[in-house]
C-alpha cells in the first residue's frame, strides 16, 4: 500500500471548515483514499472514501486531485467534538484489506 | 451504520494471568476481524487479522502463542492475552468488515488492559 503525508497537527476554529491535507503521490490506480478519525481514547470511526471522483456524505467531504496525488479533508462546520487524529490512509478496495496507519493529523477545534 | 462492541472496555490484571477480550459485530456478519494495540501517543500497529474459521495472521513479531487470537463466528472474534506482563498494558482495538456488509473497517471502542 502506497505511503501518505500528513500535518502533525492543525487548528481551526469552532463553526468554520476544517481542510485537512493529505499527500499520497505513489497511489496505484486500484487504491482508494480512506479517512478515519480517532478521538481521545476511542476506537478509529471511518468518515469518508474515494476513488478519483469527489465524495461526500453526512460527515464530510472528500477533495481528491485529479491526478490522485493529494486529498483534502473537509469538515465543513467543525465542532469542538471534531477534536482528533485524523488519518488518512490509501489501500485497495476490499474488507479483508489491512489498513497501514500513519502518524495522521491532530485537529484541534478551538471555541 | 454498522456496530463493533468490544468487551470489556477497561481490565486491569497481575502479571502471569491471561485476559480476554472479546469483539462482537453487532448487525453484519465480519468474515474478516483486525486486532491493533496502540500505546500511547502512537498510531495503531496491526496484530493479526483473523477470517471466520480459519487460522489467525500474526504480523511480524507479535507472538502467536502469547496472543491468541479465536474466529469461531461470523459475529465474535476473542484475543487472550496469555501469561500478561506489565509491557503487555495497552488499548487493544478490533475492527471487522464483512463481504455482505460494509466494505469499510468498522472498529470497537478498544480495551485498555492494564498490567500490575
Amino acid at each position: 500500500d502506497a505511503k501518505t503525508t500528513q500535518p502533525p497537527s492543525m487548528d481551526c476554529a469552532e463553526g468554520r471548515a476544517a481542510n485537512l491535507p493529505c499527500n499520497h503521490s505513489t497511489i496505484s490506480g486500484n487504491e482508494y483514499v480512506y479517512w478515519y478519525r480517532q478521538i481521545h481514547s476511542q476506537g478509529p470511526q471511518y468518515i469518508i472514501h474515494g476513488l478519483k471522483n469527489n465524495e461526500t456524505n453526512e460527515m464530510a467531504s472528500l477533495i481528491i486531485t485529479e491526478d490522485r496525488k493529494s486529498s483534502t479533508l473537509i469538515l465543513p462546520h467543525a465542532t469542538l467534538r471534531d477534536t482528533a487524529v485524523y488519518y488518512c490512509i490509501v489501500r485497495v478496495d476490499g474488507s479483508n484489506y489491512q489498513l497501514i496507519w500513519g502518524a495522521g493529523t491532530k485537529l484541534i477545534i478551538k471555541p | 451504520g454498522a456496530v463493533v462492541s468490544q468487551h470489556p472496555s477497561w481490565v486491569i490484571c497481575k502479571s502471569g494471568t491471561s485476559v480476554k477480550i472479546e469483539c462482537r459485530s453487532l448487525d453484519f456478519q465480519a468474515t474478516t476481524m483486525f486486532w491493533y494495540r496502540q500505546f500511547p501517543k502512537q498510531s495503531l500497529m496491526l496484530m493479526a487479522t483473523s477470517n471466520e474459521g480459519s487460522k489467525a495472521t500474526y504480523e511480524q513479531g507479535v507472538e502467536k502463542d502469547k496472543f491468541l487470537i479465536n474466529h469461531a463466528s461470523l459475529t465474535l472474534s476473542t484475543l487472550t492475552v496469555t501469561s500478561a506482563h506489565p509491557e503487555d498494558s495497552s488499548f487493544y482495538i478490533c475492527s471487522a468488515s464483512g463481504t455482505g456488509g460494509p466494505r469499510e473497517q468498522y472498529f470497537g471502542p478498544g480495551t485498555r488492559l492494564t498490567v500490575t
